[in-house]
């Protein structure tokens, strides 16, 4: 299963909302549909599973959303420490994938 | 808390092998299937293997498939993944990582080491 994500990159200010996309080449269930994010450095971190469940210490800021081949990543209000990449995930069907990322940059 | 500290990486030259490992701790290893990411730098993420909570099922990525062996350890709480016939290509920094159950696939990876750096280069 291929992701395709969108935007590449995203440039928005703190406070404003922002909404990433991933899109699978074919359709799988939203239960093995997850998001990470990763800053310079660090390894990635588990934000969103199950396309919706956030993850354990996730502030509800962030959200998912989706089905089928369209899914959605949603950061209500940016925070100066959301900027970063954001990479999807599907878990359900080798061979996992990753989707190529969005970077989320302070406009 | 879930720690997993990663050792092994190096520069070796093409055709080399190399082992990577993974100790854990902070939870029961073997009720966790585990798994191996990899990252060029500046670049996306890569799933290279995956290893069921119990060694009875180990999936690869078409590109390391048949070179790279991943295993664990329960007694020593280790994951390993074995690399040989080392390519340029692979060439980047491994993460290994918790799977959130027990088979490598159907969970996301919810705990992941601090990663250690791969360099092939003749």
């Amino acid at each position: 299963i291929v992701l395709t994500q969108s935007p590449g990159t995203l440039s928005l200010s703190p406070g404003e909302r922002a909404t990433l996309s991933c899109r699978a080449s074919q359709s799988f269930s939203s239960s093995y549909l997850g998001w990470y994010q990763q800053k310079p450095g660090q390894a990635p971190r588990l934000l969103i599973y199950g396309a919706s469940r956030r993850a354990t210490g996730i502030p509800d800021r962030f959200s998912g959303s989706g089905s089928g081949t369209d899914f959605t990543l949603t950061i209500s209000r940016l925070e100066p420490e959301d900027f970063a990449v954001y990479y999807c995930q599907q878990y359900g069907s080798s061979p996992l994938t990753f989707g190529p990322g969005t970077k989320l940059d302070i406009k | 808390d879930v720690l997993l500290v990663q050792s092994g990486g190096g520069v070796v030259r093409p055709g080399e092998s190399l082992r990577l490992s993974c100790a854990a701790s902070g939870f029961i290893f073997d009720d966790y299937g585990m798994t191996w990411v990899r990252q060029v730098p500046g670049e996306g993420l890569e799933w290279v293997a995956g290893i069921n909570w119990n060694n009875s099922t180990a999936g690869y990525a078409d590109s390391v498939r048949g070179r790279f062996a991943i295993s664990r350890d329960i007694a020593k709480k280790a994951l390993y993944l074995q690399m040989n016939s080392l390519r340029a290509e692979d060439t980047a920094l491994y993460y290994c990582a918790r799977v959130g159950g027990r088979p490598f696939g159907d969970y996301p990876f919810d705990f992941w080491g601090q990663g250690t750096v791969v360099i092939v280069s003749s």
